[in-house]
């Protein structure tokens, strides 16, 4: 069964580095999109990517935040200058057809600002 | 934010016994999405009901999509420990085109 795959499933920064976290989306699908968890709450909407360009973003996906298509198969999260809070498990997800379609969700990558 | 609101956070029964979760938003939804997460990993799609009043049945799992569309409920019929484990709900609301998620509903199942 396809999967999105996401890399790496664990990353330990220093406050201020920057990160980029990696998603290989499946192959046929036109929407992608990051979301975060901190550990006990709640999955939290940050982007949403379609046509190689972001369709929407939350309050959360400030200028800290970038999202990348470099080629035909990765997408990635940038964050610029990590703060302590930035630490969460962070899961991309891909749908076929519309933004409203079924989404599949990568098993996440834990981030770890200290 | 949409906030859909999930009932109850936590919920411990005995194996064999049934079970409900509530999702409830203000807010009408064009579809509504459950979703369980094991610790570790990203939410698994159960089932996706987009029409005001349906119910779909997965084996022992029964979801409800309120009339309104602004709420939906999870039913488990006697459960088993292989079902412990986060329910979420997620709904993509009207002229919205993006997905929110609940509260969850951490659900263990004792043996």
């Amino acid at each position: 069964e396809p999967e999105v795959t996401q890399t790496p499933s664990h990353q330990v920064t220093q406050m201020g580095q920057e990160v980029i976290l990696r998603c290989v989306p499946i192959s046929n699908h036109l929407y992608f999109y990051w979301y975060r968890q901190i550990l006990g709450q709640k999955v939290e909407f940050l982007v949403s990517f379609y046509n190689n360009e972001i369709s929407e973003k939350s309050e959360i996906f400030d200028d800290q935040f970038s999202v990348e298509r470099p080629d035909g198969s990765n997408f990635t999260l940038k964050i610029r200058s990590t703060k302590l809070e930035d630490s969460a498990m962070y899961f991309c997800a891909s749908s076929p057809y519309t933004e409203t379609g079924t989404r599949t969700f990568g098993s996440g990558t834990r981030l770890t600002v200290v | 934010t949409q906030l859909l609101e999930q009932s109850p956070q936590f919920l411990s029964i005995q194996e064999g016994e049934n079970l409900t979760v509530y999702c409830n938003s203000s807010s009408v939804f064009s579809s509504l999405q459950w979703y369980r997460q094991e610790p570790g990993e990203g939410p698994v799609l159960l089932v996706t009901v987009v029409t005001g009043g349906e119910v779909k049945k997965l084996k022992r799992l029964t979801f409800q999509f309120g009339d309104a569309r602004k709420d939906s409920s999870l039913h488990i019929t006697a459960a088993q420990p292989g079902d412990t484990g986060l329910y979420l709900c997620a709904g993509a609301p009207t002229g919205a085109n993006n997905l929110f998620f609940g509260t969850g509903t951490r659900l263990t199942v004792i043996p």
